[in-house]
């Protein structure tokens, strides 16, 4: 079965600086999807960015970029020029190749921006 | 932007009262799902449907949960007998769009609904 872990519960950063989310996963497929999704206090869940495990060239979304590392079975969402509507709940997730296929989440990283 | 919709936002039940959360996909996707978060947790998916059924369910989604997709725009999720512990926010999210674009492997959530059992 796959496994998201998140290891940092809790993570702050200033405004304006450069912060680092980690996510590890473990899976036996070669194809899959990765996610990073936000959730702020309201609880929704937001698609932040999205990597194909057959592209070696990392995702990037404006200020939002992910390290992915497919042998090392790493997912890493940086967030450069931290605002301060950055604050939020961050969830990795993982996705098999095949369409419709459930996500699996990791325990998450609650982000503090502090001005 | 389409967006997924649920209604209600907020539901409160006696337990072992049955109760029916509501979602609109976005149109046109072909694949729905519900998954749950108790508070301070992490997500968890509990059944997926495509082409008018299940494709896929876990664990936690056994007989007292039923979904059902009554036309051609709602996806519904029905509590049989409600346990204190069902308390939980509770996300609809759709997928696969019927053309083959680079966005059609991405979960669309809806804004949740909050389900308080008493």
């Amino acid at each position: 079965a796959q496994t998201v872990t998140q290891s940092q519960p809790e993570m702050s950063v200033q405004e304006a600086e450069t912060v680092t989310l980690s996510c590890t996963y473990d899976t036996s497929e070669s194809d899959y999807y990765l996610f990073w999704y936000k959730q702020p206090p309201s609880r929704q869940m937001i698609l932040v960015i999205r990597q194909e495990a057959y592209k070696q060239q990392n995702a990037t979304e404006n200020r939002f970029s992910v390290n992915f590392q497919k042998a090392a079975k790493s997912f890493s969402l940086k967030i450069s020029d931290s605002q301060l509507g950055d604050a939020a709940m961050y969830f990795c997730a993982y996705r098999p190749e095949t369409s419709g296929s459930r996500l699996t989440f990791g325990e998450g990283t609650q982000l503090t921006v502090n001005p | 932007e389409p967006e997924v919709t649920q209604t209600p936002s907020h539901q409160v039940t006696q337990m072992g009262q049955e109760v029916i959360l509501r979602c609109v996909p976005i149109s046109n996707h072909l694949y729905f799902y519900w998954y749950r978060q108790i508070l301070g947790q992490k997500v968890e998916f509990l059944v997926s449907f495509y082409n008018n059924e299940i494709s896929e369910k876990s664990e936690i989604f056994d007989d007292q949960f039923s979904v059902e997709r009554p036309d051609g725009s709602n996806f519904t999720l029905k509590i049989r007998s409600t346990k204190l512990e069902d308390s939980a926010m509770y996300f609809c999210a759709s997928s696969g769009a019927p053309w083959r674009i680079t966005s059609t492997d991405t979960q669309y959530f809806g804004p949740g609904t909050r389900l308080t059992v008493l």
